[in-house]
């Protein structure tokens, strides 16, 4: 089955330690995306990456850190500067490109707390 | 990308068409009305989009004023299981920039 997973489901962990969330594609997208969600809220991108070895920050970037060495995989680290991190996280990925149908596809989310 | 507006909360009675609102009165040529769903503690699901002729798929029928400055997302026969928020958001189709999500319409399915 094609698709995008996220592990873990759920992470807990304390302040002041650097956590990397893991988001893997197997939809041969190029264009792949982090956001953030808090509780009744919308979502809010971190970070996107049009293509390997390239990324772009977000609105909300500060705190965040991202790589793109593989087109299948795009990992998010919460760092410790991240002064609320406690968050669902969501990954997704689309085609991408100019002219080309573009809608995006979610993982199912990591639910990070930070205690 | 343009800016809208929807209600916060619907509610719909099984079985029924549940039509979903959206304004989006400063949307331009070359931006296109996509639908989302958000089921509770799961990723947004794509549902459908268009420009400015009316579309249909498995899941929905997109409904766009002639001025673009509106649109109605219908699910025909709503089950409990279409329980979700519901985004509607416009951008310009030809980049791989973000989406993005307002707060959406919380649909509430009733038995």
């Amino acid at each position: 089955d094609g698709g995008i997973t996220q592990s873990p489901k759920y992470l807990f962990r304390k302040e002041g330690q650097n956590v990397t969330l893991s988001c893997e594609q197997n939809l041969n997208h190029d264009a792949m995306y982090w956001y953030r969600q808090d509780p009744g809220q919308g979502l809010r991108l971190i970070y996107y990456s049009q293509i390997v070895n390239d990324f772009q920050k977000g609105d909300i970037a500060e705190g965040y850190s991202v790589s793109r060495e593989k087109k299948e995989s795009f990992p998010l680290t919460v760092t410790s500067a991240q002064k609320n991190p406690t968050a669902f996280y969501l990954c997704a990925s689309s085609a991408g490109l100019a002219g080309v149908r573009y809608e995006q596809y979610f993982g199912p989310g990591t639910r990070l707390t930070v205690t | 990308d343009a800016k809208t507006t929807q209600p916060p909360s619907m509610d719909c009675a099984e079985g029924r068409a549940a039509n979903l609102p959206c304004n989006h009165s400063t949307i331009s040529g070359n931006e296109y009305v996509y639908w989302y769903r958000q089921i509770h503690s799961q990723g947004p699901q794509y549902i459908i989009h268009g420009l400015k002729n009316n579309e249909t798929n498995e899941m929905a029928s997109l409904i766009i004023t002639e001025d673009r400055k509106s649109s109605t997302l219908i699910l025909p026969h709503a089950t409990l299981r279409d329980t979700a928020v519901y985004y509607c958001i416009v951008r310009a189709s030809g980049s791989a920039r973000q989406l993005t999500f307002g707060s959406g319409t919380q649909l509430t399915v009733l038995p």
